[in-house]
């Protein structure tokens, strides 16, 4: 259990509304990361993080933000929800794995899941 | 990104070996190659990864092709909690638009392994 948790785990929202998601760990990992699962798509990355205030985007981070202003938490943002943005959302994180090579090492460990409705 | 072609769907029965196929024509000379399975309403989790040689930890096997153009995710013994959708994922070490590393995982469709008891 690398320590990840996402809040809320359920939400149902309508559109137009601002909605913020919330990734925490308890390890102190450097790289957080968002991504969006949706039918047909698997998974897709929205934005990461590789520190604290340091946050790029991913392939699909148009409508979300996030930020990092502590290294335990990542919050990602819908500033006027949509009904496309219907989805379940997951953080993870990059822990410290086994393998060879040093970049090898470094694996993601992925939160529950927040399953999130725009009405 | 190097992209990966899996099966839609797999079916095995329990306590049989699995071999999941996976194709990756144009890896490049640094790619790792990764498998994540993802269980019914979970987050997706790490099984296994290499480069260039088989790998074995105690989840599962990686073979993966001289040539590195495939692989395949070995269960050597199915069970039903095995039941999921795997993915094999050639991880992209590159650096981001921030300038910052990203060490990134691009998730294909995966393959559904339905085992059977």
């Amino acid at each position: 259990d690398a320590g990840i948790t996402q809040s809320p785990r359920h939400k149902v929202t309508e559109t137009g509304t601002p909605v913020t998601l919330r990734c925490h760990q308890t390890e102190n990992h450097r790289y957080m990361y968002w991504y969006r699962q949706d039918p047909g798509h698997g998974l897709r990355l929205i934005h990461y993080s590789y520190g604290v205030k340091d946050t790029d985007k991913g392939e699909v981070s148009d409508g979300y933000s996030v930020s990092r202003s502590k290294t335990e938490d990542f919050l990602l943002t819908l500033e006027s929800a949509t009904s496309s943005q219907t989805s379940v959302y997951f953080c993870a994180i990059r822990v410290y794995g086994q393998g060879g090579g040093v970049t090898s090492r470094y694996e993601q460990y992925f939160g529950p899941g927040t399953r999130l409705t725009v009405t | 990104d190097a992209k990966t072609t899996q099966p839609n769907s797999m079916e095995s029965n329990e306590e049989e070996p699995v071999h999941l196929p996976c194709n990756h024509s144009t890896i490049s000379g640094t790619d790792y190659i990764h498998w994540y399975r993802q269980l019914p309403s979970q987050g997706p989790e790490y099984v296994i990864h290499g480069l260039t040689s088989n790998v074995n930890n105690r989840m599962a096997s990686l073979a993966i092709a001289e040539d590195r153009k495939s692989s395949t995710l070995i269960l050597h013994r199915a069970t039903l909690r095995d039941a999921a959708v795997y993915y094999c994922i050639l991880r992209d070490d590159g650096v981001g638009d921030s300038g910052g590393s990203n060490y990134k995982l691009t998730f294909g469709k995966g393959t559904l392994l339905t085992v059977n008891p």
